[in-house]
Formats: structure tokens, sequence, C-alpha cells
């Protein structure tokens, strides 16, 4: 069955340190899509990355990073530099190709950068 | 450039009472989903449409009733609504096929007391 492990519930970093969140999967597909989201205060839930299964190269968007790791199913974030308006509840997700398209989302984890 | 629109987005029920969530996409998407965000269970998901007159359970549809008339609208029903059902409750839409990015509602805040 799919599922999604975020182990960390809250982390609490100071601004500008570097800070990364784990997410874990577990699928019984050999084609499937993950995904990172946003959710900040505001409570809207705001998409931030798509990585298919066969693309394990990590990825770079300024301060943000992935890594796809399929031998340890993981697909972690890293947040270099951290600011006050990271803080957020970052929630990773799974969909599966052969199994319909429904997204099963880890618990989240919750992010305070403090000043 | 609208997205997904949801409605209201605070509603207070005592128990029993019933009532209808609104969604709303006008992205043209097949697939339209409901899910539940409870404190430290991410989201789940109730029930999923992809297309007009085709709906579907997700992990926790008990107590709610969906139904897809056309493409644009995907309305959430508490037929009776239970304290359990204090939630945050999102509506998100999509093309059809597990890579597409689903787009969120800015949520519905449903308490029942």
């Amino acid at each position: 069955a799919q599922k999604v492990t975020q182990a960390q519930t809250e982390i609490s970093v100071v601004e500008k340190e570097d800070v990364t969140l784990d997410c874990v999967y577990e699928t019984r597909d050999t084609t499937y899509y993950l995904f990172w989201y946003k959710q900040p205060p505001s409570g809207e839930l705001v998409f931030l990355i798509r990585r298919n299964s066969f693309d394990e190269q990590n990825e770079i968007s300024g301060r943000y990073s992935w890594n796809f790791q399929k031998s340890t199913s993981s697909f972690n974030f890293t947040i270099t530099a951290s600011q006050v308006v990271d803080s957020a509840v970052y929630f990773c997700a799974l969909s599966e190709a052969n199994y319909g398209q429904n997204f099963v989302f880890g618990p989240g984890t919750r992010l305070s950068v403090l000043p | 450039n609208a997205g997904v629109t949801q409605t209201p987005k605070f509603q207070v029920l005592k128990t029993g009472q019933s009532m209808t969530l609104q969604c709303a996409q006008d992205m043209n998407h097949e697939y339209m989903s409901w899910y539940r965000q409870d404190p430290g269970m991410g989201l789940r998901l109730i029930h999923y449409s992809v297309g007009a007159g085709i709906t579907d359970q997700g992990e926790v549809p008990n107590g709610y009733n969906v139904s897809r008339s056309t493409t644009e609208d995907f309305p959430l029903r508490l037929l009776s609504a239970a304290p359990s059902q204090t939630s945050v409750y999102f509506c998100a839409s999509s093309h059809t096929g597990p890579k597409n990015i689903q787009y969120f509602g800015a949520g519905t805040r449903l308490s029942v007391l």
C-alpha cells in the first residue's frame, strides 16, 4: 500500500540556518510521482515541486533543493539560509501511476524559522 | 484567474445539521477531490471525481456525499453533522493522470458543536 512518512513533526531553526525536511515513502508501483506542498500560516496549499520515479536528479531552485533517492525511498527537501517567510507546514505527497491518481499525503512537518 | 474557489471560508454547525460545502474550478480540470485536514494527520481524501457524473470514495468517505453534475462544480454534503467532522476541508482539481499537479482552494474551516 502507498504511504508517506514525515517523521519530523516540528522543527525550529534560527534564520539563516540550513534545514532539511525528511520524506520517506512506500509504494507498490514502479511508476509514481512525488510532490512537495507548502502551507503558510494563511492556510492555502502551494505546490513546490514534482518528481517522477524515473528521474533521480537532484533539483535546486534558489534556496530550495530536493534530494530524491529511490534506494532509500526518500525525497528530502532542504532550505538553505532559511528565512522567517519559510515558516510553514510542509507536506510530501505520493501519486501512483497504476493505482489511480489519488494523492497520499504525509502528516506534514511544521517549520518555524525564528528571527 | 480564480482557480479553485471554495465557499464558505468558515462555518459553525450544530450536531445533526446538514450543509453543503461548495467548490468550483475554472481550469477545465477533469479531476476534482475533497480532503479533510486534521492536526498531525496530513490531508485525507474524502471523495473524488474523474469527470461529470463519475464519483468515488476516498479514504474517509463516511458521513459525506458528493455529486458532479458539471465539470466546474463539485459540492460536498454533510447530511447530519457530527463533532468528529470538525476539520478544515480542501477542494482540489487537476487534469486527469497521476503526474498532474493538484491545485487547492483556500479551504473551509468547519466547527461542529
